[in-house]
């Protein structure tokens, strides 16, 4: 069964402290990796999308690595406004002409001044 | 630019009232249509996925149903609404082939 799995539930970090979101998955077909910001009370807003082991991409504070089993949200020096749940979801084997993605419960993050 | 819009953004049903939530998408033709719903802890659930007028693909069995009558436009409804419908529902679209979805604000249901 595809299944992906994100830690920590919750990331409390002090202003400036770097940190990882850690998401797992385990997926036949893995046709890409996405990450997305949801801000409470909002729909999530697209992130990255990483396709390959190996594959990096960043934007401003935040790095995504990915690899055959799982991905990693690197924030560095991060400010308050970096407040939000991370959300993972992998897009299983293309089929019918539509895109299943599969999300995790993702990770609440608090970051204090 | 292509944006979606969701409404209404807040709703509070009795149970066993009916339901319709809809979403439209502008500046795209023949988009992909979907309905999510985020329980608290939990990850989006896909409902139903469209990828052209009147096709409609169900992922899960409930007593919710949508419809999409004009080619950007996506309705989900229910005839009785159940408690265990509360939640937030989420719309979103991409490109027919692509993979990125763009998700609307949200509509918020509670059932009481």
């Amino acid at each position: 069964e595809d299944q992906v799995t994100q830690s920590p539930e919750a990331l409390r970090l002090q202003e400036g402290e770097s940190s990882s979101l850690n998401c797992s998955y385990t997926v036949s077909g893995l046709r890409g990796l996405f990450w997305y910001r949801q801000d409470p009370g909002k729909g999530p807003e697209f992130l990255f999308t990483l396709y390959s082991a190996g594959e990096e991409k960043e934007k401003e504070r935040l790095k995504a690595t990915l690899t055959k089993k799982e991905s990693f949200l690197h924030i560095t020096a991060p400010k308050p406004e970096d407040s939000a749940t991370y959300l993972c979801a992998v897009q299983a084997a293309l089929s019918g002409g539509y895109n299943k993605l599969i999300f995790g419960a993702g990770t609440r993050l608090a970051v204090h001044p | 630019s292509q944006t979606i819009h969701q409404w209404p953004a807040t709703l509070v049903q009795p149970v066993g009232s009916p339901l319709s939530l809809e979403c439209t998408v502008e500046g795209t033709s023949n988009p992909n249509l979907y309905w999510y719903r985020q329980a608290a802890g939990r990850g989006l659930q896909l409902l139903f996925y469209s990828v052209g007028i009147g096709q409609i693909s169900s992922e899960v069995p409930q007593n919710l149903s949508a419809s999409r009558p004009q080619d950007r436009q996506f309705i989900l409804s229910s005839k009785k609404l159940l408690l265990s419908d509360s939640g937030f529902y989420l719309c979103a679209w991409s490109v027919a082939g692509a993979n990125v979805l763009t998700f609307g604000a949200g509509s918020r249901l509670t059932v009481l």
